[in-house]
Order: C-alpha cells, then structure tokens, then sequence
C-alpha cells in the first residue's frame, strides 16, 4: 500500500531563517506530488505541484520553492523565513490518473516568530 | 465570488441528528467533486467522491447538482465522532492542478 511520509510535526523558526520541509512517499512511481499551506481558518492554497523529477511548478509568487531530486521525494524551502509563512504546510500525491483525489502526509505546523 | 464556497458554521447538533451541508462552486466546468474530513490540527482525509448520480456510504450521502453548481453531504444519525470540519474540493480538470478546496464547514455533535 502507498504511504507518504512528512516531517518534521512542528516547527517554530525565528523570521529570516531557511526553511526545508520533506516529503516522501512509498508504494508508488511517478506520482504527481504537491505542496499546500493552510493558514488558520482558512482553506488549502496551492503553492507547488509536480509531475515528475526536477518538473515544478508555483501557483503563488512567494520566497518558497520546491524541488523533486528523486521520483518519490518532494522538497519545500525558503532562504529566508517571513513571518506570513507561518502555518499548517501539507504534501500531498495523486495517482497519473487522479482517480482517489489527494492522499495527504501529516503536516507541519510553521511558526515564524 | 469565491470560486469554492462553504457556510463555515459552526453547525451544533445533537447525537442521532441529521445534518447537510451545501458548497456552491463557481467553474461550471469542473471535472470533479469530493467530501473530505479533517480533524483539528490534522491533515484532510478524503471522505468521499460525489457524483452525478448521487453515491452514499453508510450514513453519508452525496449530490452533485451541475445545474446550480453545487453540491452536498448529509449525514445521518450523527455520531460523537462525526465532529470535524469538512471540506469541499473541486477539481477544475483531469491532472488535479486546478483543486479548489473551499474553507470548510465545522460540525460539532454533542452528547
């Protein structure tokens, strides 16, 4: 069965500090893999999505980036922590055929202070 | 218009109640419709698809009207375990790039 593996749980960093978040998932190629923030309150916002090694694209301009350096790997950083990055960062995959919808790690919740 | 649209509530009813929840979306061409639940301070799970002939699991039941554009879940015989916030996602083509997620509609069953 697949998995999808993210950490670290929690996260308090201090404004303008680097950020990396990780994602792994298990069980599965080539998924298409996806990075969301959910402000408190709110909905999930799209920030990344990918649908293939080094492939990403940004739904929103901001000092976040992502990287995939491997099939099942997903990577979320920032050189320099705002603090409006605070929130509940989510990864996310879908089969090619996104039969099942979204199947989501656990989470990290970012606090910038 | 947002494009995703949730009475946020929260909606408080009591053990054994049935309860519904409306999302309105705003794409008349989006390709796919689920429920999902999330738990406080935990990720989204997906609850269930809705499709255009309507599907039902146990005590949750799901509409899709393309019409009017929007969609909904009941719950029967509401149980304690019930309480969570539940999500509208609209998926606006076939890759789920264009996944809309409305804000969520909290529910709260109290003994």
């Amino acid at each position: 069965s697949q998995t999808i593996h993210q950490w670290p749980a929690t996260l308090v960093q201090p404004v303008g500090s680097p950020l990396s978040l990780e994602c792994t998932v298990e069980g599965t190629s080539n998924p298409n893999l996806y990075w969301y923030r959910q402000a408190a309150g709110r909905g999930l916002q799209l920030l990344f999505y990918s649908v293939g090694i080094g492939q990403i694209s940004s739904e929103v301009p901001q000092n976040l980036s992502a990287s995939r350096p491997q099939d099942r790997q997903f990577i979320l950083s920032s050189k320099k922590l705002l603090l409006s990055d605070s929130g509940f960062y989510l990864c996310a995959w879908t089969d090619r055929g996104w039969l099942y919808g979204y199947t989501f790690g656990s989470g990290t919740r970012l606090t910038v202070v | 218009r947002k494009e995703v649209e949730q009475d946020p509530g929260p909606f408080n009813v009591p053990e054994g109640a049935t309860v519904a929840f409306n999302c309105t979306y705003s794409n008349s061409a989006s390709q796919s419709f689920f429920w999902y639940r999330q738990d406080c301070r935990k990720e989204p799970k997906l609850l269930m698809s809705v499709y255009s002939s309507g599907n039902e699991d146990g005590r949750f039941t799901a509409q899709l009207n393309r019409a009017s554009q929007y969609i909904s879940l009941l719950i029967r015989d509401s149980k304690l375990s019930d309480s969570a916030t539940y999500l509208c996602v609209v998926n606006g083509d076939t890759g789920g790039f264009k996944t809309i997620f409305g804000a969520g509609t909290r529910l709260f069953v109290k003994a």
